[in-house]
């Protein structure tokens, strides 16, 4: 069983619309969880850390559920700037290395 | 902060060939990642030094692949002999904390022919 998994979509949405993606994860031990953004033939970069308390940045909300082990990540009023490839990523559980999901792709629609 | 640094950015090599790929990660940063990410795996983690030590090499594919990291501030990862299969991007990334995350190079973009 992977470590992440991920739905890769696509997920094609209008300008404005609010979209959520999902991630499961196999390691209950899992100490952290984060959401990536790649833009095409880019490297990914560090979009925001999701806390156990759930957290909000802007437009994005980020929310961890330790016992069903998912994590989501909520963009609400779409940009057509928000088209990217959202990885979700966890820890070991010891901490010192981060598994990757395959990515979901989101494609903002003007 | 320049960033984590990789070079080439670019590889076009016969097969058979031998490959470098480099890497300089972010001054002060003790973790050191090596990953490929091809369409149909995603990203691969291929190893990871911590403090210029190998920790955990588990991923890299066989013995044509091997990575170095003579000092805290260069890291490459070689492909002897190359093969079409191992056409990809490679990605380097760093990391003080991993609880504040990794910052990733720019990649670079093998293709071997």
């Amino acid at each position: 069983r992977k470590e992440v998994e991920q739905d890769p979509g696509p997920f094609n949405v209008p300008e404005g619309a609010t979209v959520a993606f999902n991630c499961t994860y196999s390691n209950s031990a899992s100490q952290s969880f984060f959401w990536y953004r790649q833009d095409c033939r880019k490297e990914p970069k560090l979009l925001m850390s999701v806390y156990s308390s759930g957290n909000e940045d802007g437009r994005f909300t980020a929310q961890l559920n330790r016992a069903s082990q998912y994590i989501s990540l909520l963009i609400r009023d779409s940009k057509l700037s928000d088209s990217a490839t959202y990885l979700c990523v966890v820890t070991s559980n010891t901490g010192n290395q981060f598994y990757f999901g395959t990515g979901t792709s989101l494609t903002v629609i003007p | 902060d320049a960033g984590v640094i990789q070079s080439p950015r670019h590889e076009v090599t016969e097969m058979g060939q031998e490959v470098t790929l480099r890497c300089k990660p972010i001054s002060g940063h003790n973790s050191l990642f090596w990953y490929r990410q091809t369409m149909m795996r995603g990203l691969e983690l291929l190893i990871y030094f911590n403090n210029n030590v190998p920790i955990d090499d588990s991923g890299m594919p066989e013995d044509r692949f091997s990575a170095k990291m003579p000092n805290a501030s260069f890291s490459t990862l070689k492909i002897q002999p190359s093969e079409p299969r191992d056409s990809a991007v490679y990605f380097c990334a760093s990391s003080l904390d991993l609880i504040r995350g990794y910052t990733f190079g720019s990649g670079t973009r093998l293709t071997v022919v």
